[in-house]
């Protein structure tokens, strides 16, 4: 079956610009995470969506950074005037429930000039 | 003191030895212990999951959890030069609401 996709798979933009990432999770999953890897780094948890509970949004790093997700699937990570930090690879999981196994897209690419 | 801890290597071995990946916790609370791999340029996947005391095996993998130490490894058997990755550690908890990822050990297997 299809596994958790993620658009772009890359995207170059210049500083001070606002970027949307998305995210379509596994069919069925109720629980969808975004993270940050940066270029050697581990993985930085930003947000958890489960079901129609509140977001978990303790990870995200500033309020340039917001996510929704509608109609419990899709889900769109918005970043607003980009900085040259938030280059990353920013990847989408998601997972049939809380705690359970999580199933990764293939991440979006960002960089910020 | 970070929640998850691994030594971020590299680890290097030869083809056909057994490759040994640590990680130790914090959170007393952690039930069970997801392991992903992760290979350069691409995403994790997972490849162990445990959440009794004592070891698991799958295949050439093993992984052991120690709960009263904090303690969680994997056993990587007859190495092969494909194994070469980074090893996540992600364990769950009582009331985390997502896994918390160490940062990895990068293992490398010498043909």
């Amino acid at each position: 079956g299809a596994g958790v996709s993620q658009s772009p798979s890359n995207k170059v933009t210049e500083k001070g610009k606002d970027v949307e990432l998305r995210c379509d999770p596994i069919s069925g999953h109720t629980a969808l995470y975004w993270y940050r890897q940066s270029l050697g780094q581990g993985l930085e948890f930003l947000i958890y969506f489960q079901g129609n509970s509140a977001p978990d949004k303790s990870g995200l790093p500033s309020d340039r950074f917001s996510a929704e997700r509608t109609g419990g699937s899709v889900s769109t990570l918005t970043i607003q005037r980009t900085q040259q930090e938030d280059s990353a690879v920013y990847l989408c999981a998601s997972s049939l429930g809380q705690q359970e196994t999580q199933y990764f897209g293939p991440g979006t690419r960002l960089l910020v000039l | 003191q970070k929640e998850v801890e691994q030594n971020s290597g590299p680890l290097s071995v030869p083809e056909g030895a057994i490759a040994s990946l640590n990680c130790t916790y914090s959170d007393r609370g952690s039930q069970s212990f997801f392991w992903y791999r992760q290979y350069s340029g691409k995403s994790p996947e997972l490849i162990m999951f445990i959440y009794s005391n004592g070891d698991k095996e799958d295949g050439r993998f093993t992984a052991q959890l120690n709960k009263a130490s904090q303690y969680v490894s994997l056993l990587i058997r007859d190495s092969q030069p494909s194994d070469s990755a980074t090893y996540l550690c992600a364990p769950t908890g009582a009331g985390r609401r997502a896994l918390t990822f160490g940062s990895g050990t990068r293992l490398q297997v010498q043909p």
